[in-house]
């Protein structure tokens, strides 16, 4: 059964960093492309970043570009997200989902979440 | 930049009834990469449909998807009361683009 399991979420104020991290089982994890989905409180789907099998390539979405970086270790079976320059508008549930085997664009399985509170 | 929109944006019907939900694109799409995922109340999203038409792992047959260039339709026949749910139709076609749709609400009365 896949598991993707966040954590790292939290209360930090605007300008500060936090480090998101998922935790995967389940499925071979150095074969799939990884995903972050944000989702604010009472809103639609967000895409964030994304990252190839490898680590070596990433996209991330015009709003977090410069600010957040994805990275993963295929030893830990462990994805990453480190956010900097944190804005109120940050302020979501980040979901960590896995790519399909066929396409590493469709998001195929979702993690529960973790919150993630941008506030003073 | 591809947008998507959805239509309606609440959706009230009775169990056993059917649902008709939109995705129309503002620009034409290959129906190769046109998902669809469910959001049930208080939990995390749930790939339904993928290439316009094809079941993911585990979807029952009363979910069924259709359409092609800029119209797109999820389509839940029979309704029950645990498909109450925010409906979201995502195109995947491109390394730089993973838009979403606004969504629809369905409610069961």
């Amino acid at each position: 059964e896949v598991q993707l399991v966040e954590s790292g979420g939290g209360l930090v104020q605007p300008g500060g960093s936090l480090r998101l991290s998922c935790s995967a089982s389940g499925f071979t994890f150095s074969s799939c492309a990884l995903h972050w989905v944000r989702q604010a409180p009472g809103k639609g789907l967000d895409y964030v970043s994304a990252i190839s099998t490898n680590g070596g390539t990433t996209y991330y979405a015009d709003s977090v570009n410069g600010r957040f970086t994805i990275s993963r270790d295929n030893s830990k079976s462990t994805l990453y997200l480190q956010m900097s320059s944190l804005r109120v508008e940050d302020t979501a549930v980040y979901y960590c989902v896995k790519a399909s085997d066929t396409s590493y664009r469709l998001l195929d399985y979702w993690g529960q979440g973790t919150l993630v509170t941008v506030s003073s | 930049e591809i947008v998507l929109t959805q239509s309606p944006g609440t959706l009230s019907l009775s169990p056993g009834e059917r649902a008709t939900l939109s995705c129309r694109a503002s620009q034409s799409i290959s129906s190769s990469y046109l998902a669809w995922y469910q959001q049930k109340p208080g939990q995390a999203p749930r790939l339904l449909i993928y290439g316009a038409s094809s079941r993911a792992t585990g979807i029952p047959d009363r979910f069924s998807g259709s359409g092609s260039g800029t119209d797109f339709t999820l389509t839940i026949s029979r309704l029950e009361p645990e498909d109450c749910a925010v409906y979201y139709c995502q195109h995947y076609g491109s390394s730089r683009m993973y838009t979403f749709g606004q969504g629809t609400k369905l409610e069961i009365k």
